[in-house]
């Protein structure tokens, strides 16, 4: 079982409409957790940190729920410039190195 | 700021040859590290390094080496290379190794590598 699992999408959206996926987790001790976004042909770059409690950022939500090992995204008011593959990234306790998932893609259309 | 720099962007090798991707960070990372990315496979680590003189493996190492002679540079060597190490490889380095801090990567630019 990989470490890290996403549905790869394509999630496909209007402008304007919320898109939500998850991400599931296979070590239940893991300690800190992020989202990534991925544009085409371009490097990850950090999109949130993921807090126990949830936490927001613009129309970007995540979560996070330990009991049932997953963290979610949830996108309001879908842009444009919010089509990318976006990267769940898990960091298992007492190791720095991290686990990727795969990415799930997001296209929003006009 | 330059951040983490990598090169080259674009190489075409031939199976066989040897060839070494440069990364260097200008911010005084403790923590660095080499990842392919294939479709569908997500970022897999190939090798890490905790500080200067410092490397070691990570989940692919196989048919790669590292140094870490200086804080600042981290270079991937290709020893011979195989058409199964076509792929994006992407040079990372973190402020820090202590994982209860969440560890915030900062990625180069991504280079394409294509084995013939």
């Amino acid at each position: 079982r990989k470490e890290v699992e996403q549905d790869p999408g394509p999630f496909n959206v209007p402008e304007g409409a919320t898109v939500a996926f998850n991400c599931t987790y296979s070590n239940s001790a893991s300690q800190s957790f992020f989202w990534y976004r991925q544009d085409c042909r371009k490097e990850p770059k950090l999109l949130m940190s993921v807090y126990s409690s949830g936490n927001e950022d613009g129309r970007f939500t995540a979560q996070l729920n330990r009991a049932s090992q997953y963290i979610s995204l949830l996108i309001r008011d879908s842009k444009l410039s919010d089509s990318a593959t976006y990267l769940c990234v898990v960091n298992p306790p007492d190791d720095y190195k991290l686990s990727f998932g795969a990415g799930t893609t997001v296209t929003v259309r006009a | 700021n330059a951040g983490v720099t990598q090169t080259p962007k674009f190489q075409v090798l031939k199976t066989g040859q040897s060839m070494t991707l440069q990364c260097a960070q200008d911010m005084n990372h403790e923590y660095m590290s080499w990842y392919r990315q294939d479709p569908g496979m997500g970022l897999r680590l190939i090798h890490y390094s905790v500080g200067a003189g410092i490397t070691d493996q990570g989940e692919v190492p196989n048919g790669y080496n590292v140094s870490r002679s200086t804080t600042e540079d981290f270079p991937l060597r290709l020893l011979s290379a195989a058409p199964s190490q076509t792929s994006v490889y992407f040079c990372a380095s973190s402020p820090t190794v202590d994982s209860s801090s969440g560890n915030t990567i900062y990625f180069g630019e991504g280079s394409w590598l294509t084995v013939v």
